[in-house]
């Protein structure tokens, strides 16, 4: 079984349009990120969750919007998709918040390559 | 630049060579991570070491940290191809979130 799953693995899309990128983990942890990674492989967070509530949301356009339904499933929606979008999105979850004494490793997904038109 | 750096930005080596990378951060830390990421893949956690920890193992993997240098390395002993990968450390600055550097990317040749 898949820890973290997120679908779909590749979107192609065009310029304007709204897509959503769906992420579950069934590992029972409680929280939740989202990072975005470029053509440079620099890997930056977009979001973090905590037991369904939002607790960091770095510098992103509010064209990006997650959504956590409940503790297993983080989802992000992007609207009006422009050409700086399209990068790979990991979604990936840890016991425990960062920086904490007992924080877990993260697991990631295999990613989402967006690629944007 | 960087809460953290991976050094060398590339790495070439032999099978059966030793590895070595270097993460260097500029804020006092919790924690940190090295993660492997093999291309088209998600990352995939190595070792996690503390800050009151120095030293860590796992199999062929050694991590080192040192917090008055702000710098930890990750070794490889006896390298195979399969290790070709890029390597990320990852901090928790001020305790919150997991950054990561830009990575190392390490080829092994057969």
């Amino acid at each position: 079984d898949t820890a973290v799953s997120q679908t779909p693995k590749y979107l192609v899309t065009q310029m304007g349009n709204d897509k959503s990128i769906k992420c579950e983990q069934n590992l029972g942890h409680d929280t939740m990120y989202w990072y975005k990674q470029d053509s440079k492989k620099f890997l930056k967070i977009m979001f973090s969750y905590n037991n369904k509530e939002l607790i960091i949301n770095e510098t992103v356009p509010n064209r990006f919007s997650p959504k956590s339904p409940d503790k297993a499933h983080l989802n992000l929606h992007i609207n009006s998709l422009e050409l700086g979008d399209s990068a790979v999105y990991f979604c990936a979850s840890s016991q425990g918040l960062a920086g904490g004494p007992n924080t877990g490793e993260l697991f990631f997904g295999e990613g989402s390559r967006l690629t944007v038109l | 630049s960087q809460q953290g750096e991976e050094d060398p930005q590339a790495l070439s080596i032999q099978e059966g060579e030793n590895a070595t990378m270097n993460c260097s951060y500029k804020t006092s830390i919790n924690n940190l991570q090295w993660y492997r990421q093999n291309s088209g893949r998600g990352l995939v956690h190595l070792i996690l070491i503390r800050s009151n920890e120095r030293e860590k193992h796992s199999g062929r993997l050694r991590v080192t940290l040192d917090t008055s240098k702000k710098s930890s390395s990750l070794l490889i002993t006896a390298s195979r191809a399969a290790d070709t990968a890029s390597y990320f450390c990852a901090t928790d600055p001020y305790g919150q979130n997991f950054v990561f550097g830009p990575g190392t990317r390490l080829s092994v040749l057969p």
